[in-house]
């Protein structure tokens, strides 16, 4: 069964500081990753996709991969309190069309 | 711009009864998936249909079946609901490839 591990949290922050939220992978081929994000109640959506080693930033957001280490991370600058939500790591499986799920990990912003 | 459309938003069922959730996509994807999502475990992958006229079990298929009914709608029914299947459903679409574009979601209790 391949897995996403992430730790569930809560991760608290205070406000300004950068938020960092991590994420391993069990599936060695994968070549797609994504971060969303899901506030209470609501359904999940994109904040970053990241397909090869290394860092890509977008604004606030940074995502790095180590596909080595079959690692992906989200960094979070400037931390804000409508940063608070849960952070979905997400895989797609090699070869296939299904995307693997972590846990998702709790992320609160203090202001 | 609709997007993912799902219906209902909420639904109570009695044990044994069942039901058909609708999913509708507006943006000429070709993938479809139904995910569940309980407390703590994150997103789970109940069927996808990579394409109009197929469709594959995902990691949690037991005690579901659905329908690719044409490039637009993607049904999922529960023959006979059980509380083990109280749950919160998202339907998702993708061009084929994630990443994914969820709808709303459909809130499902079984007593």
């Amino acid at each position: 069964q391949k897995e996403v591990e992430q730790n569930s949290g809560p991760l608290s922050v205070p406000e300004g500081a950068i938020a960092s939220l991590n994420c391993t992978y069990s599936d060695r081929g994968s070549q797609s990753f994504f971060w969303y994000r899901q506030y209470s109640g609501k359904s999940p959506e994109l904040i970053m996709s990241i397909y090869s080693n290394g860092d890509k930033e977008d604004g606030r957001f940074t995502a790095q991969l180590n596909k080595a280490s079959q690692y992906v991370s989200l960094l979070i600058r400037d931390s804000q309190p409508s940063d608070s939500a849960t952070y979905l790591c997400a895989v797609n499986e090699s070869g296939g069309f299904k995307t693997i799920f972590g846990a998702g990990t709790r992320l609160f912003v203090k202001a | 711009n609709a997007g993912v459309t799902q219906t209902p938003k909420f639904q109570v069922l009695k044990t044994g009864q069942s039901m058909t959730l609708q999913c509708a996509q507006d943006m000429n994807h070709n993938s479809m998936y139904w995910y569940r999502q309980d407390p703590g475990m994150g997103l789970r992958l109940i069927y996808y249909s990579a394409s109009e006229g197929t469709t594959d079990k995902g990691e949690v298929p037991n005690g579901y079946n659905v329908s690719r009914l044409n490039k637009r709608e993607f049904s999922l029914r529960l023959e006979s609901a059980a509380p083990s299947q109280t749950s919160v459903y998202f339907c998702a679409s993708s061009p084929p490839n994630p990443p994914l574009h969820f709808g709303n979601g459909t809130r499902l209790t079984v007593t």
